[in-house]
């Protein structure tokens, strides 16, 4: 089942702060983050594997609260290259129990402006 | 690490034609997946291998629509008799496994049914 990505769009100015939400219905394994900058194939941010991890790539981090099913991407002094759609993935057991793959979301639209 | 490499990047077919997409994957990941993609959406996924088996299918994926990946290498998904609903950027992308490290994804190929 998809999860949920909030807010759909946000539009920042260069240097502010901003929080995408990504939430499940299902149990999760893990959640991964991917950015996909216009006309190009989505790249991987990071991936959280554990309640309540937290992970830092660079000025973004995110964490994972395992009970909630929800994870949470932060983007700290924004730049322009921080623009472009960032989806979760999240990865539960499928119900034949045969393999994982990811589930994405609808993706958040991100543009920072100078 | 040559990345993941998809063939064609365009596609343009009429409706009815069958079309045959296929993609290398990084040769130490041992999965592959297919996803399609539509404007403002989410990656939408079909289907993932490990190895040379076919472990998941979406259920919501059409019976005109199957997937190869012979010897565990390349795989190839092909689209019999298209229909405009096909239209879609197809994604594959491949990765060591569940936990391991996140999906790289190929530049995709862009399927235009008219």
């Amino acid at each position: 089942q998809q999860p949920v990505q909030s807010p759909q769009a946000v539009i920042l100015r260069e240097g502010e702060d901003a929080v995408i939400n990504c939430s499940s219905s299902k149990a999760l394994y893990s959640v991964h983050w991917y950015r996909q900058k216009h006309g190009e194939a989505p790249v991987f941010l990071m991936i959280l594997l554990k309640g309540g991890e937290q992970k830092g790539h660079e000025k973004i981090s995110a964490s994972f609260n395992e009970k909630k099913q929800q994870s949470s991407l932060y983007l700290t002094a924004s730049q322009l290259s921080y623009s472009g759609t960032y989806f979760c993935g999240t990865e539960s057991p499928s119900t034949s129990n045969s393999g994982y793959a990811l589930n994405f979301g609808k993706g958040t639209s991100l543009l920072v402006t100078p | 690490d040559t990345g993941v490499s998809q063939d064609p990047r365009h596609k343009i077919t009429k409706r009815g034609q069958n079309v045959t997409f296929r993609c290398d994957p990084i040769s130490e990941h041992n999965r592959l997946y297919w996803y399609r993609q539509t404007l403002g959406q989410g990656p939408e996924f079909l289907t993932y291998f490990q190895n040379e088996a076919q472990l998941e299918k979406s259920r919501l994926l059409s019976d005109r629509f199957s997937a190869e990946r012979p010897k565990g290498s390349f795989s190839t998904l092909e689209i019999q008799r298209t229909e405009q609903g096909d239209s879609a950027m197809y994604l594959c992308a491949s990765s060591r496994g569940q936990g391991s490290g996140g999906y790289t994804f190929g530049s995709g190929t862009r399927l235009t049914v008219v």
